[in-house]
């Protein structure tokens, strides 16, 4: 079926680095976006998100790249600080049979920042 | 403004028993969502509710789970009976239609 995937369980980077982490999604009728943070013992927290009538949105430090093309989504953290350390999903917003949006995640992403 | 609450944080039961999971939305969202992640893995949907109404239930496993949200306000989802597959960490978020999630810190079930 559909889903949401993401091409890299772990990323590890120095400090100061440019992060990148990718996301490919197979749900043609999705139109938003959305990348959320969780840090141990917390809930995902939003941290930038994309409609589908844009290839690139800009945020604090982070940005996030939408090629409709090949159905793939980037985000980019730059300056990677340890705080940035915790585990990344993206995440779909297709329609669901029933009429409702129901965003839907990936399995996430570990990134570790080594100071 | 509060930000998405569940109760309790944690729960350790054993097989059979039951457990109630709570939920309280931030204050004015009519969507809630209960999703689960299961160690290691994607967090996925179970359940949406627009206000009161079970807009979309398709991700619930079985009968043994149970969700409702009183008045449109907070939400309970209770597993009875609990199975050693039910341990995972249970997930309720809110918004606004067209928004993102928000979430709340999750209550980490572990059936033994």
């Amino acid at each position: 079926g559909e889903s949401v995937g993401l091409h890299l369980p772990t990323l590890s980077v120095q400090e100061g680095d440019n992060s990148i982490i990718n996301c490919a999604y197979s749900n043609s009728a999705s139109d938003y976006f959305i990348w959320y943070k969780q840090e141990s013992g917390k809930g995902p927290q939003f941290i930038i998100d994309i409609r589908s009538n844009m290839d690139k949105r800009q945020g604090q430090r982070v940005t996030v790249l939408l090629n409709k093309t090949v159905k793939h989504l980037s985000l980019q953290i730059a300056a990677t600080q340890p705080g940035d350390s915790a585990v990344y999903f993206c995440a779909e917003n297709p329609r669901s049979s029933g009429g409702s949006y129901i965003p839907t995640f990936g399995r996430g992403t570990s990134l570790i920042v080594h100071p | 403004e509060a930000g998405v609450t569940q109760f309790p944080s944690h729960s350790v039961i054993e097989k059979g028993q039951t457990v109630t999971l709570r939920c309280d939305p931030i204050s004015g969202h009519d969507n809630l969502y209960w999703y689960r992640r299961v160690m290691g893995k994607e967090i996925k949907f179970l359940l949406h509710f627009v206000k009161e109404s079970k807009q979309d239930e398709s991700g619930m496993p079985n009968n043994r789970f149970l969700a409702e949200r009183t008045g449109g306000t907070y939400s309970t989802l209770k597993v009875q009976p609990a199975e050693l597959e039910d341990s995972g960490v249970y997930f309720c978020a809110s918004r606004e239609m067209g928004s993102p999630l928000h979430f709340g810190n999750g209550t980490r079930l572990t059936v033994t």
